[in-house]
């Protein structure tokens, strides 16, 4: 067990609809990052915050957003979805020493 | 900009046997940080082994090694007596100190046969 926590682990929804990630880091960890697996992209790395702040953003797609809440909490958004968005999310936390433990992630569906 | 290459899409292997896994990185950055993480068919990403750019020694984790040859900008991943649980997908990744994130290369997927 990493010490990350996703919700939900399943997410079957339809086109052009809104959905909301959660992810709770390891204890103590300040730094979230979200990134997308695809058959055809590989391991895409979307966004990091540290302790509340966004400090870099990767290939993310303007319909997709994501905060960091003060209790460390992360949740990212994605709306109006299509059948390309369809791929394994997962959060990452890491501490100060840089080493970046996952969560199980997210498999989003769109149908 | 950063550049991680997996050049072994799938490896096949004996159990028990040793094997190792190939990564090739690219940075004009000197200080780095190398990650080996699995990634069983259940899909959870798990950290194997971390190896930073100014370590003198090769990192080892339990029967995992990485292989540093920083002239080479190689960092393999040594599993011994391998099991039939490692069977999965084994991805590489880099991350620069100053950047923000951990690129992945494309991942070998390992079948260990009993």
């Amino acid at each position: 067990d990493s010490g990350v926590t996703q919700t939900p682990k399943h997410l079957i929804t339809a086109t052009g609809q809104r959905v909301t990630l959660r992810c709770s880091p390891r204890s103590g960890d300040l730094s979230v990052y979200w990134y997308q697996q695809s058959l055809d992209q590989g391991l895409q790395f979307l966004i990091h915050y540290y302790n509340g702040e966004e400090r870099a953003k990767g290939n993310i797609l303007e319909r997709f957003s994501a905060q960091q809440f003060p209790d460390l909490h992360s949740e990212l958004n994605l709306s109006s979805l299509e059948l390309g968005d369809s791929a394994l999310y997962f959060c990452a936390s890491s501490g100060p020493d840089e080493k970046l433990f996952f969560g199980s992630g997210t498999q989003l569906s769109v149908l | 900009a950063q550049k991680i290459t997996q050049t072994q899409p799938g490896m096949f292997v004996q159990e028990k046997e040793a094997v190792t896994l190939d990564c090739t990185y690219d940075t004009s950055d000197p200080s780095y940080g190398l990650f080996w993480y699995k990634q069983p068919s259940s899909g959870e990403m798990i950290f194997l082994i971390y190896q930073g750019s100014y370590d003198q020694q090769n990192a080892t984790e339990g029967r995992y090694s990485l292989n540093f040859q920083k002239a080479r900008k190689s960092a393999n991943l040594v599993i011994s007596a391998s099991q039939l649980g490692d069977s999965a997908m084994y991805f590489c990744a880099m991350r620069e100190w100053g950047a923000q994130k951990l690129v992945f290369g494309q991942g070998t997927r390992l079948t260990i046969n009993p």
